[in-house]
């Protein structure tokens, strides 16, 4: 069974700029759940989605966003980049009732 | 007060060793509790998931939850060079919840 994927694995993206980052999750789960990683921070929710809508949405500005497709792939989004956006952003898909399965993440380096 | 406190590390252990790994929490409606295994560069890797209080085992691992004093633990024995990773702690209310994680405790298992 394929597991969770990420794409791009790497960005480099300038101050200012937008960017869209996609998850495939586990076929057959449809919940998708976006976490961002810093060294500072460790790992912090930024939102889940269930069958296209928005569940939760944790503690971010609200240049996060996200979306989820009828086939359950999910895209998030930043706009207006700040450097301190630089993370490993992490996508989740999981089975009720807690279990969460990642992918590898997407580094994404904004200069 | 974090709501999951976990100790940073570095920790290094012998090949061979038990290793105990530990979070504590502050909120006790908590149900479930998680141990993740991140190499770097990876996302995590889920180990062990545990509902309320007990203990779960799975190999050489073990997973404790002691909901009265707010504590979990993970037991890994016979340690591996290849155990060598990033281990966090994550708990959740249940019911599509989000994930809250501890920083991780970064494990070296020298061979």
């Amino acid at each position: 069974k394929a597991g969770v994927t990420q794409t791009p694995r790497y960005l480099i993206k300038t101050r200012g700029q937008q960017v869209t980052l996609s998850c495939s999750p586990i076929s057959g789960h449809r919940s998708v759940s976006w976490y961002q990683q810093t060294p500072g921070q460790g790992l912090q929710f930024l939102f889940e989605y269930f069958s296209e809508t928005q569940r939760n949405k944790g503690n971010f500005p609200g240049r996060f966003s996200g979306r989820q497709f009828s086939n359950s792939r999910s895209e998030m989004n930043v706009s207006t980049l700040e450097l301190g956006d630089s993370a490993l952003y992490l996508c989740a898909s999981s089975l009720p009732p807690a279990e969460a399965f990642f992918g590898q993440g997407t580094r994404l380096t904004v200069v | 007060q974090k709501e999951v406190e976990q100790d940073p590390g570095p920790l290094s252990v012998p090949e061979g060793a038990i290793v105990s790994l530990n979070c504590t929490y502050s909120n006790s409606a908590f149900q479930y509790f998680m141990w993740y295994r991140q190499y770097s560069r990876k996302g995590p890797e889920l180990l062990m998931y545990t509902y309320s209080s007990g203990n779960k085992e799975d190999g050489r691992f073990t997973a404790q939850v002691d909901k009265s004093s707010k504590y979990i633990s993970l037991f890994i024995r016979d340690s591996q060079p290849s155990d060598s990773a990033t281990y966090l702690c994550a708990m959740s209310f249940g019911g599509n919840t989000p994930l809250v994680f501890g920083k991780g405790t970064r494990l070296s298992v020298i061979a």
